[in-house]
């Protein structure tokens, strides 16, 4: 098993660009999340999927939007990335929604908005 | 707004040497879970406590709640070098049980 797997890993954006960050688990996980960790800082929820076709809103999720594609896969777009957009940027995903367990994290999307 | 806070911001020891460091947040939850970052990576999780738990053993690592005060703390018995890391805490609370995590210890230990 890959677990939660992300790409790019890197990725550099010109103010305005959009782009989008793909997540996929092969975990059979119901729940999926996007956080963000900025330097001194733990991470920030941006969105989360607590079930395949359910979507909410986080701590963050201004500029940010989000689509469940399935069950495997979470994308984070982007629409016109600003520089407070420069972040690190992790996904996550969980077994059952509203259970007691941990999440597992991907190895995370440096993105760097000029 | 994050609901952990941890302390020390940052911890240096020997390598044999017991590292703790402490969390304390401000609703009520559900479970508290603590994770850790090696540099450059992303989280792993070591332990959840649930909360009508008080102690929980994992290897080395030990974890206390006290509900009473909001707070909990972590114990790294015997460090080694591949403890170095960054350790977080985060909170489980409401019905989504979604985390809200702390800004994180950072542990370096010494050879």
């Amino acid at each position: 098993n890959a677990g939660v797997t992300q790409t790019p890993k890197f990725q550099v954006l010109k103010t305005g660009q959009s782009m989008t960050l793909q997540c996929a688990q092969d975990m059979n996980h119901n729940s999926m999340y996007w956080y963000r960790q900025d330097p001194g800082m733990g991470l920030r929820l941006i969105y989360y999927s607590a079930s395949e076709g359910t979507t909410d809103k986080g701590e963050v999720p201004n500029g940010y939007n989000v689509s469940r594609l399935n069950k495997r896969e979470f994308s984070l777009r982007l629409e016109s990335a600003a520089p407070s957009q420069t972040s690190v940027y992790f996904c996550a995903s969980r077994s059952l929604a509203g259970a007691n367990n941990e999440q597992f994290f991907g190895p995370g999307t440096r993105l760097t908005v000029l | 707004s994050q609901q952990g806070e941890e302390d020390p911001q940052a911890l240096s020891i020997q390598e044999g040497e017991n590292a703790t460091m402490n969390c304390s947040y401000k609703t009520s939850i559900n479970n508290l879970q603590w994770y850790r970052q090696n540099s450059g990576r992303g989280l792993v999780h070591l332990i959840l406590i649930r909360s009508n738990e008080r102690e929980k053993h994992s290897g080395r690592l030990r974890v206390t709640l006290d509900t009473s005060k909001k707070s909990s703390s972590l114990l790294i018995t015997a460090s080694r070098a591949a403890d170095t890391a960054s350790y977080f805490c985060a909170t489980a609370g409401g019905n989504d049980y979604k985390l809200s995590f702390g800004a994180g210890t950072t542990v370096t230990v010494r050879a």
